[in-house]
């Protein structure tokens, strides 16, 4: 079974409709983050929690609110989805060590019409 | 401002070529530099780890260097095979206190044609 896991993995919503994302895993890691990754622009931090009772906001976080609802799930919520917020997600987890490794989860691929 | 730029952004070589892709970095104080290797629709998936004192690291048909003088690294890649199109993603950490601050290049993508 994958380590990161994340639902839905492709999702077609209509503009200003609430959506959310979710990502479980299994790796007993204590931070978690989400990321959006647009062609040609990398991957963009969005939210990040290092444990249940922390959540931090990243670069890009307008528009979109995370939940950690225990160690393992972290879900990401779009309020209010727009076109411009099509993308392709990635949740990830990491240890609290400063080597830092990140394992992603398959992505989820949002399209928002 | 902490930067991570990479180069090329695409890439096109012939299975059984060499190739080297580069990483150029303006991140302080530098903790270590990542290599991640992200196949079309999955998640990236480290390939190796750099730290201040390491020049070269090999996994494989892949090595990896390190100069922390000119904050230049390098990903070659020997003997390609067509499973090495993917893109490849250098991400440098900083250390900010006793937490880590990831700063991702937008990517190299590679294409290994037959």
């Amino acid at each position: 079974d994958a380590d990161v896991t994340q639902t839905p993995r492709n999702r077609i919503t209509k503009t200003g409709k609430r959506i959310m994302l979710e990502c479980s895993q299994t790796k007993g890691h204590d931070r978690m983050y989400w990321y959006r990754q647009d062609p040609g622009l990398g991957l963009q931090l969005i939210y990040y929690s290092f444990d249940v009772k922390d959540i931090n906001k990243g670069e890009i976080s307008d528009g979109y609110s995370v939940s950690r609802q225990a160690q393992a799930k972290f879900s990401l919520s779009l309020e209010s989805a727009i076109p411009n917020q099509t993308a392709l997600y990635f949740c990830a987890t990491s240890d609290s060590g400063l080597s830092n490794e990140q394992f992603f989860g398959p992505g989820t691929r949002l399209t928002v019409l | 401002k902490n930067q991570v730029e990479q180069s090329p952004q695409s890439l096109i070589i012939l299975e059984g070529k060499n190739c080297t892709l580069q990483c150029n970095y303006t991140v302080s104080p530098f903790s270590n530099l990542r290599w991640y290797k992200q196949d079309t629709g999955r998640g990236p998936v480290s390939l190796t780890i750099m730290t201040f004192s390491e020049n070269t690291k090999s996994n494989g048909r892949y090595t990896a260097t390190l100069d922390a003088d000119t904050k230049q690294s390098s990903l070659h890649i020997t003997a390609s095979q067509l499973s090495d199109s993917a893109s490849y993603i250098c991400v440098v950490s900083a250390i900010r206190g006793s937490q880590g601050n990831l700063i991702f290049g937008k990517g190299t993508k590679l294409s290994v044609k037959p």
